[in-house]
């Protein structure tokens, strides 16, 4: 057990729809990751957040969006969902802003 | 965008065997880590190789890094079959840690 929590696990949605993903980091980590992991693409890093400020953008789509509350604590925003964004979704955490991570089992969503 | 490519892209060997995967990355890096994932878990932090180190030794882990090269390698020694998983190379750099295309190793008894 990492210490970092995904939620939900599985979601199956339909297209044009929005969903939120849901992370909290290892307890005292203030960098959340979030990736993205599809057979195609394989792991794409989308956004990293320290402290509540996003501190680099990767290869996020502008219907996405991430935000890294008070409490440390990290939701990624998926709209207008696509077939394609079908994916397994990594939140990961580290106590500074680099060094090893530490994964969530992910949040695998479907959209048909 | 990869930043770094694992080769080979598969890897199968006997329990017992050693193990070799190799990672080349394209700019320069902070550390560079390795990293293992069983089949549609997550992702485990193996081990760590700061940019101006050019060995390091973790259990039956061996890594080395080449900067000049900007590339690196993975030994798995005596490696058994619960090995099998797939295993990733990530460059930090600027805030971000960027996965390679991942090797996927099978350990056969």
């Amino acid at each position: 057990d990492s210490g970092v929590t995904q939620t939900p696990k599985h979601l199956i949605t339909a297209t044009g729809q929005r969903v939120t993903l849901r992370c909290s980091p290892r307890s005292g980590d203030l960098s959340v990751y979030w990736y993205q992991q599809s057979l195609d693409q394989g792991l794409q890093f989308l956004i990293h957040y320290y402290n509540g400020e996003e501190r680099a953008k990767g290869n996020i789509l502008e219907r996405f969006s991430a935000q890294q509350f008070p409490d440390l604590h990290s939701e990624l925003n998926l709209s207008s969902l696509e077939l394609g964004d079908s994916a397994l979704y990594f939140c990961a955490s580290s106590f500074l802003s680099t060094g090893e991570l530490f994964f969530g089992e992910g949040s695998r969503l479907t959209v048909l | 965008s990869q930043q770094g490519e694992e080769d080979p892209q598969a890897l199968s060997i006997q329990e017992g065997e050693n193990a070799t995967m190799n990672c080349s990355y394209k700019t320069s890096i902070n550390n560079l880590q390795w990293y293992r994932q069983n089949s549609g878990r997550g992702l485990v932090h193996l081990i760590l190789i700061r940019s101006n180190e050019r060995e390091k030794h973790s259990g039956r882990l061996r890594v080395t890094l080449d900067t000049s090269k900007k590339s690196s390698s993975l030994l798995i020694t005596a490696s058994r079959a619960a090995d099998t998983a797939s295993y990733f190379c990530a460059t930090d750099t600027a805030s971000k840690l960027t996965f390679g295309t991942g090797t996927r190793l099978q350990v056969t008894l």
